[in-house]
């Protein structure tokens, strides 16, 4: 199964402050890497598909990038609703396998 | 206007099966792909299988052996069933639609708790 070791776990950040999250995978998944955001008793949200394309709705102060097997999700000048649990999901091969998860809280 | 919602029992005893019903309305389950995903609480999620639009399925193979996706498109609905229940199988059970334009999970139900225990 491929390994996605997401970094760091959990951060406490300030509003207005830059922030990234990271997932390495342990075989090559080429781009196929979404990034979902998930709120205290919500279903997972899609925020980046295909590792850099910004889905529907979602702000532009979020961003998607790739690094060899470094992917990662950088959020711009952070606002309180980007709260929650950031996960990362490959799906380049079967069983589909996420990330550990990333809780972001304000400071 | 997509939508999908789980539906099943909250409790279940362990060594028993789990039944879960995924209902989806906005799309079709010969156009789309739907998965099932479960989080137990405080963890990340596990992708457990997908029943393809063609009606062809796949599955995690942690799970395979205990893991059965079935359908029935006239009634829009994904089936889930998993046997031999033990405690670790508690948490909250997703349906998740499979898009291929904005690739896995597009659409997610509101998940449904499960919870196995005596």
């Amino acid at each position: 199964d491929i390994q996605m070791t997401q970094s760091p776990s959990s951060i406490s950040v300030s509003l207005g402050d830059r922030f990234t999250i990271t997932c390495r995978a342990s075989q090559d998944i080429g781009n196929y890497l979404s990034w979902y955001q998930q709120k205290p008793e919500k279903s997972p949200k899609l925020m980046i598909y295909r590792a850099t394309n910004l889905e529907d709705g979602v702000p532009s102060r979020f961003s998607g990038s790739r690094s060899g097997s470094d992917y990662s999700l950088t959020i711009n000048s952070l606002e309180s609703e980007d709260t929650g649990i950031y996960f990362c999901l490959q799906h380049k091969q079967y069983p589909w396998t996420f990330g550990g998860g990333t809780k972001l809280e304000l400071k | 206007q997509v939508q999908l919602k789980e539906s099943g029992p909250g409790l279940v005893q362990p060594s028993e099966t789990l039944s879960l019903t995924c209902t989806v309305s906005g799309f079709s389950l010969t156009s789309y792909s739907v998965s099932w995903v479960r989080q137990p609480s405080g963890k990340g999620p596990e992708w457990m299988g997908r029943m393809w639009y063609d009606g062809d399925t796949a599955y995690n193979s942690a799970l395979k052996s205990r893991l059965s996706i079935s359908r029935d498109t006239s009634k829009n609905q994904v089936f889930l069933k998993m046997n031999s229940l033990q405690t670790d199988d508690t948490g909250t059970y997703y349906c998740t639609r499979v898009s291929v334009r904005k690739p896995p999970f597009d659409y997610w139900g509101q998940g449904v708790m499960v919870t196995v225990s005596s």
